[in-house]
């Protein structure tokens, strides 16, 4: 039962372009959704989130958009850089729950 | 910066012995959770813990395992009675306020657990 998908396991992008990561997600009781990235041997550490109420939220180089009707959001990464190879966690939590629940991940190759 | 610590990095021990887990969240955190990731599968939620009880548990959460602040800094995952597929790699997160809500947990770097 895949709540929150994320449909490409991998992407390479070259420095400097933009990286994009999407995520689907099925359940609509879902009102919060984050980004976590992970690098190997390290727990996930929290990037950027979003609230339902939003359809876009901007950090520095980061930029999360969320369309509720089509109950899908996206990761955008500008300008990419070689530190940004990770694997993107897609999350989403409901509200009064205390739970989080994950994609797959997207495994991102900056290229330099 | 604070940060999450756990555990053992890595256990290996023999299908059917108990293993316990530790975690010591931030310290101002009020809520602790686990999670865990099978390899190539997703990160999955366990269990989150607060006042000292179990606010939410997932079906995985079954009476194999059970969770426990001892003293004022550990939190604990016991698993009774390991099995094969409970080989995964365990995460241990705190969260100032309930993560559901705003969903901005700390994770810390994880308990391998290799069952044998």
């Amino acid at each position: 039962d895949q709540q929150v998908k994320q449909n490409s396991p991998s992407l390479s992008v070259q420095e400097g372009r933009i990286s994009i990561l999407n995520c689907d997600y099925t359940n609509s009781m879902f009102d919060y959704f984050l980004w976590y990235k992970k690098y190997p041997a390290e727990g996930p550490t929290f990037l950027i989130s979003i609230s339902s109420i939003k359809d876009k939220n901007e950090d520095g180089r980061f930029t999360v958009f969320l369309n509720k009707s089509a109950k899908h959001l996206s990761l955008h990464i500008v300008p990419s850089q070689p530190g940004d190879s990770a694997v993107y966690f897609c999350a989403a939590s409901a509200a009064g729950s205390y739970q989080l629940t994950f994609g797959k991940g997207t495994k991102l190759s900056v290229i330099p | 910066e604070p940060e999450v610590t756990q555990t053992p990095s890595h256990q290996v021990t023999q299908m059917g012995q108990e293993v316990i887990l530790r975690c010591v969240p931030i310290s101002n955190h009020l809520y602790f959770y686990w999670y865990r990731q099978i390899l190539g599968q997703k990160v999955e939620f366990l269990v989150s813990f607060y006042n000292n009880e179990i606010s939410e548990k997932s079906e995985i959460f079954d009476d194999q395992f059970s969770v426990e602040r001892p003293d004022g800094s550990n939190f604990t995952l016991k698993i009774r009675s390991t099995k094969l597929e409970d080989s995964a790699m365990y995460f241990c997160a705190s969260s100032n306020i309930a993560g559901g809500d705003t969903g901005e947990l700390f994770f810390g770097e994880g308990s391998r657990l290799t069952v044998l």
